[in-house]
């Protein structure tokens, strides 16, 4: 079935350090990827996104990249913070953009 | 911190009863999406409404059911509750499809 997982449940980085947390996506036809930052007792908080005709977009301090041909999601954080530690999600949305499915999760860890 | 609100924050109820969870999206948002998201697992999608009709379900049973109101505020009924209904209960506002969706900080459902 339809699946969004996560290579890494748990990652720990020192403060300063970049982040990479990946995510493999299992339906070639999603065409809207997004990371999500959800930290706790809160909802999912939008990141970053990207459209399947693109391979990297970069926002402030993070960069998304996409590869199609292994289906293959990352985030990448420069200059990890402490603020950056929570949970993060990706997740795909089908052609259509009605449904969105999340991966597990990653929990980041930043050390000071 | 966004503009989407969802009541009741906490709710117990005993299994086989109804509940009825209640989103207000972020102004000017017409597309509100359901999500159920278990302990330590990621968010599961339940259904998206578009300008008033479910326009995408996820895999759950009929007893999950919806309403978007023309001021684009959302309901979500569950019927026949049970113990695996226990989760947390979110919903996030967009305006329309692709583009950054606005998540609510959820309402927690216990199920005894």
């Amino acid at each position: 079935g339809e699946s969004v997982g996560l290579h890494l449940p748990t990652l720990s980085v020192q403060e300063g350090d970049n982040s990479i947390i990946n995510c493999a996506y299992s339906n070639s036809a999603s065409d809207y990827f997004i990371w999500y930052k959800q930290e706790s007792g809160k909802g999912p908080q939008f990141i970053i996104d990207i459209r399947s005709n693109m391979d990297k977009r970069q926002g402030q301090r993070v960069t998304v990249l996409l590869n199609k041909t292994v289906k293959h999601l990352s985030l990448q954080i420069a200059a990890t913070q402490p603020g950056d530690s929570a949970v993060y999600f990706c997740a795909e949305t089908n052609t259509g953009g009605f449904k969105t499915i999340f991966g597990a999760g990653t929990r980041l860890f930043v050390k000071a | 911190e966004t503009g989407v609100t969802q009541s009741p924050t906490h709710l117990i109820k005993t299994r086989g009863q109804q509940v009825t969870l209640r989103c207000s999206s972020q102004s000017g948002h017409n597309t509100v999406s359901w999500y159920q998201q278990a302990l330590g697992q990621g968010p599961q999608f339940i259904f998206q409404y578009y300008r008033e009709e479910e326009n995408g379900r996820g895999n759950f049973p009929p007893r999950f059911s919806g309403l978007q109101f023309p001021n684009y505020s959302s309901e979500l009924n569950v019927n026949a509750l049970e113990l695996d209904d226990s989760a947390l209960y979110l919903c996030a506002s967009s305006l329309g499809s692709y583009t950054e969706a606005f998540f609510g900080q959820g309402t927690r459902l216990t199920v005894v």
